[in-house]
């Protein structure tokens, strides 16, 4: 039981290349989130997915799209690269997306972006 | 104004000093608080959650709401050097509002 995987764990990109941060759970659950982690500014939700096949934006969604592949994988994509996304991205999933429901994190992406 | 705000820190303490770690928040029908918790370098994992009337105790951790001052606490007892992380409040509003609300974390340090 691996719990939620990242791929990759580090990235650096030039400014205006794409990529593709991939994320898996073995956990059964129904809803994932893509975060972003900055320092000073905590963790902010950029996209999440309540159920296979919903997606919903979050806090900070410009630059990014996502895709929920199945109920195990949510992917987040950058178009165009910019400096300004430099950051660590962070995957998490819960079970039922309803009250006080335990979100599990992955280990993070690094990105930098130059 | 963010609705949950946090005091950054960063927070140093000597090995086995009570620890109080603070957040705020603004929208009185938010219904779970919760405690995360990141080493470094690690994803967050949830200590612990409290029901928005409630204090809850494990261990050496004990997690308290003061609703009258939109004030929720967690208190580690008997520090240990293991205990230096990145502590992050968090809340969401229960029923079917499954997103999260993070708080910017503050950094704690215990040393031996």
């Amino acid at each position: 039981n691996a719990g939620v995987t990242q791929t990759p764990k580090f990235q650096v990109l030039k400014t205006g290349q794409s990529m593709t941060l991939q994320c898996a759970q073995d956990m059964n659950h129904n809803s994932m989130y893509w975060y972003r982690q900055d320092p000073g500014m905590g963790l902010r939700l950029i996209y999440y997915s309540a159920s296979e096949g919903t997606t919903d934006k979050g806090e900070v969604p410009n630059g990014y799209n996502v895709s929920r592949l199945n109920k195990r994988e949510f992917s987040l994509r950058l178009e165009s690269a910019a400096p300004s996304q430099t950051s660590v991205y962070f995957c998490a999933s819960s079970s039922r997306g309803t009250g006080a429901d335990e979100q599990y994190f992955g280990p993070g992406t690094r990105l930098t972006v130059t | 104004q963010k609705e949950v705000e946090q005091d950054p820190g960063p927070l140093s303490v000597p090995e086995g000093a009570i620890v109080s770690l603070n957040c705020t928040y603004s929208n009185s029908a938010f219904q779970y608080f919760m405690w995360y918790r990141q080493y470094s370098r690690k994803g967050p994992e949830l200590l612990m959650y409290t029901y928005s009337s409630g204090n809850k105790e494990d261990g050496r951790f004990t997690a308290q709401v003061d609703k009258s001052s939109k004030y929720i606490s967690l208190f580690i007892r008997d520090s240990q050097p293991s205990d230096s992380a990145t502590y992050l409040c968090a809340r969401n509003s229960g029923g079917s509002n499954y997103k999260l609300t993070f708080g910017k974390g503050t950094l704690l340090t215990v040393n031996p």
